[in-house]
């Protein structure tokens, strides 16, 4: 069964903490994203990435960072974590070639900066 | 900027109605109109798509209805059940493997 495995499913942090979220793909997918999911405000574009070494700001980027050095791994970085990051993170990956299939998220995981 | 908007943000349906989502966007360079269902503690995934060149796919219970010179896009769920109680996002993207961006969200709630 192909996934999307993010390491924590909750996590507390506390204010001006680095944090790290973990994502890891087992499809060989050439494209991940993170992204956070807020009620009333669905699903917002944090970073993507389309290959190794590559990675592009999305919508909502100010106070993150990322880090792709494998292919299958997709890190997440907030250099200082503030409450008003207290959301939920989804990451998602998809098939350059995509054949209809879509995006494969993960469960997401729950941050709460204290 | 709002690309995609949704509506309604929250729906209540008697089982066996017809549950109808819309959403309008912005950007003509979308090329691929994805909805994604999620269910409570769970990442959302793909429950069907359109491009632009069809007015309608259907894929059993749903349908999405597509209106290329309104810029709408719906979801209809047809026979509605409980198992169907999810929050539903719409979303667009320039192309499939390409960055969605998503509508806010519907609560679907289907009463027994």
């Amino acid at each position: 069964d192909v996934k999307v495995t993010q390491s924590s499913r909750y996590l507390v942090k506390r204010t001006g903490e680095k944090v790290f979220l973990e994502c890891v793909q087992d499809m060989d997918h050439e494209n991940m994203f993170w992204y956070r999911q807020d009620p009333g405000l669905g699903l917002r574009l944090i970073y993507f990435s389309y290959d190794v070494k590559m990675k592009e700001k999305g919508d909502i980027p100010e106070g993150y960072s990322v880090s792709r050095e494998k292919k299958e791994r997709f890190s997440l970085i907030l250099e200082s974590a503030s409450t008003n990051q207290t959301s939920m993170y989804l990451c998602a990956s998809i098939s350059r070639s995509e054949r209809g299939n879509g995006y494969t998220f993960g469960s997401g995981t729950r941050l709460t900066v204290v | 900027q709002q690309q995609v908007k949704q509506s309604p943000q929250s729906l209540i349906v008697q089982k066996g109605g017809i549950s109808i989502i819309n959403c309008a966007y912005e950007n003509t360079a979308f090329d691929y109109f994805p909805w994604y269902q999620q269910f409570p503690g769970k990442g959302p995934a793909l429950l069907i798509a359109i491009r632009p060149d069809v007015s309608e796919k259907k894929e059993g219970r749903f349908t999405i209805s597509f209106n290329k010179s309104a810029k709408q896009f719906s979801l209809h769920i047809m026979d509605s059940q409980p198992g169907d109680s999810a929050t539903y996002f719409c979303a667009a993207s320039k192309r499939p493997g390409g960055n969605l961006i998503f509508g806010k969200g519907t609560k679907l709630s289907v009463k027994p």
